[in-house]
């Protein structure tokens, strides 16, 4: 039982590239989340899928798309990456029971720099 | 808009020492506070609180939430250098996904 996967774990990019972060869940999760850290800012969202079909922008969604690809799998994408987006990423879900509490279950980030 | 504030953002104390960490919030509809702790990688959930005054309790860690003054406290007894980590605090308001305080990192030095 793997939880929450996200790949890659390190990524460094030039400005302007494009790159997509990958994250899936085997828990059976509704709800997927986005979030970005820096340093003295704590956790920040940045889109999330209540459930599959639906996406929904957070509290720093500018410079980011998302896909709900199904139930498993949540992805987020980079068009244009700048250097204000280097940060670590991670990915969470929640069940059922975590919607209505907010539990959330993390994966191990994504440690990202733009050159 | 959700609010979660944390005090103090950093905090270095010796082996042995009692430490409370502090979060209070502002919420349109309060249903759960979450504490979790983060070492080098992902977030580990420690508590999820409800209702005020009932202490959860996890060998040297307790929590406790106060829903009539918005806050609540993390005790940790007897502090070990395992404890050294980012402590966040989280509120959940039904409405939108947690939203994260900016954290307290907490070093413990033997």
């Amino acid at each position: 039982n793997a939880g929450v996967t996200q790949t890659p774990k390190f990524q460094v990019l030039k400005t302007g590239q494009s790159m997509t972060l990958q994250c899936a869940q085997d828990m059976n999760h509704n709800s997927m989340y986005w979030y970005r850290q820096d340093p003295g800012m704590g956790l920040r969202l940045i889109y999330y899928s209540a459930s599959e079909g639906t996406t929904d922008k957070g509290e720093v969604p500018n410079g980011y798309n998302v896909s709900r690809l199904n139930k498993r799998e949540f992805s987020l994408r980079l068009e244009s990456a700048a250097p204000s987006q280097t940060s670590v990423y991670f990915c969470a879900s929640s069940n059922p029971s975590g919607a209505r509490t907010g539990e959330l279950f993390f994966g191990e980030g994504s440690r990202l720099t733009v050159l | 808009e959700d609010k979660v504030v944390q005090s103090p953002l950093s905090l270095v104390v010796h082996e042995g020492d009692t430490v409370t960490l502090n979060c209070s919030y502002e919420v349109t509809n309060f249903r759960s506070l979450l504490w979790y702790k983060q070492e080098k990688k992902a977030p580990t959930f420690l508590f999820m609180l409800t209702s005020s005054g009932i202490e959860k309790k996890s060998g040297r860690l307790s929590s406790i939430l106060d829903k009539k003054e918005l806050f609540s406290i993390l005790n940790i007894t007897a502090t070990q250098t395992g404890d050294s980590a980012v402590y966040l605090c989280a509120v959940y308001s039904g409405n939108t996904p947690l939203v994260f305080g900016k954290g307290t990192r907490l070093s413990v030095i033997a």
